[in-house]
């Protein structure tokens, strides 16, 4: 299985700030990366596909960059809907896997 | 726009098999193009994904998983269904369905979720 890693696993922060969340593969996946966001009791919400391609009405302020093994997700200007729990997920191969996940708190 | 919804037991005994069913609105499962998938998120936990499955019945399992999971398509009712055997305290979790989205080259990404339902195992 490729093992997917994030790091932070926690990360404070304020309205206003840049945040990046960095995501490892154990094994080169090409560019075969999506980023999802999940909030307490609800499910996860695609922001971003193919490491860089925003899905369909998320807001520009995310952005995602990254191939082989080395990923980010960036947003440039956290905003008060953006503090949840973030994670990855490679579809290079199965079993598709995810990251432990960041979660973004309130500085 | 698509919509998925789980439904099935909230409490399924030690050693017996949890059913749940996912029913899909706004498309159609044979419309083809997609893969229809389970992931379940134990309590505070992370995202493990068990497996998807084609409208031809074409799967993928996770091999974590696959000597007790089944997975099936009702065209008719445009649902799908997730049976694991012989369940454990550790099978707890929030079950989610999704649909696959094909990226190219036979590449597929979860883009449709649907709310999850948590599944409790007890004796």
């Amino acid at each position: 299985d490729i093992q997917m890693t994030q790091s932070p696993s926690t990360l404070s922060a304020s309205v206003g700030d840049r945040v990046t969340i960095t995501c490892r593969a154990s094994q080169s996946i090409s560019t075969w990366l999506a980023w999802y966001q999940q909030k307490p009791g609800k499910a996860p919400n695609l922001l971003i596909y193919k490491a860089s391609t925003l899905e369909s009405g998320v807001p520009s302020r995310f952005s995602g960059s990254g191939s082989g093994t080395e990923f980010t997700l960036t947003i440039s200007s956290l905003q008060p809907d953006d503090f949840a729990t973030y994670y990855c997920q490679q579809y290079d191969s199965y079993p598709l896997t995810f990251g432990g996940g960041t979660k973004v708190e309130i500085k | 726009q698509v919509q998925l919804q789980e439904s099935g037991p909230g409490l399924v005994k030690t050693s017996q098999t949890l059913s749940l069913t996912c029913t899909v609105s706004g498309g159609s499962i044979s419309s083809g193009g997609y893969y229809w998938s389970w992931i379940r998120q134990h309590p505070g936990k992370g995202l493990e994904w068990i497996g998807y499955i084609y409208y031809s019945g074409s799967s993928y399992y996770n091999p974590s998983l696959k000597s007790r999971v089944t997975m099936s398509v009702d065209r008719s009712k445009n649902e799908l269904s997730l049976r694991l055997s012989s369940v454990t305290a550790a099978d707890t979790a929030v079950y989610y369905c999704a649909r696959a989205e094909s990226g190219g080259w036979s590449k597929y990404y979860l883009d449709y979720w649907g709310q999850g339902t948590l599944v409790t195992v007890s004796s």
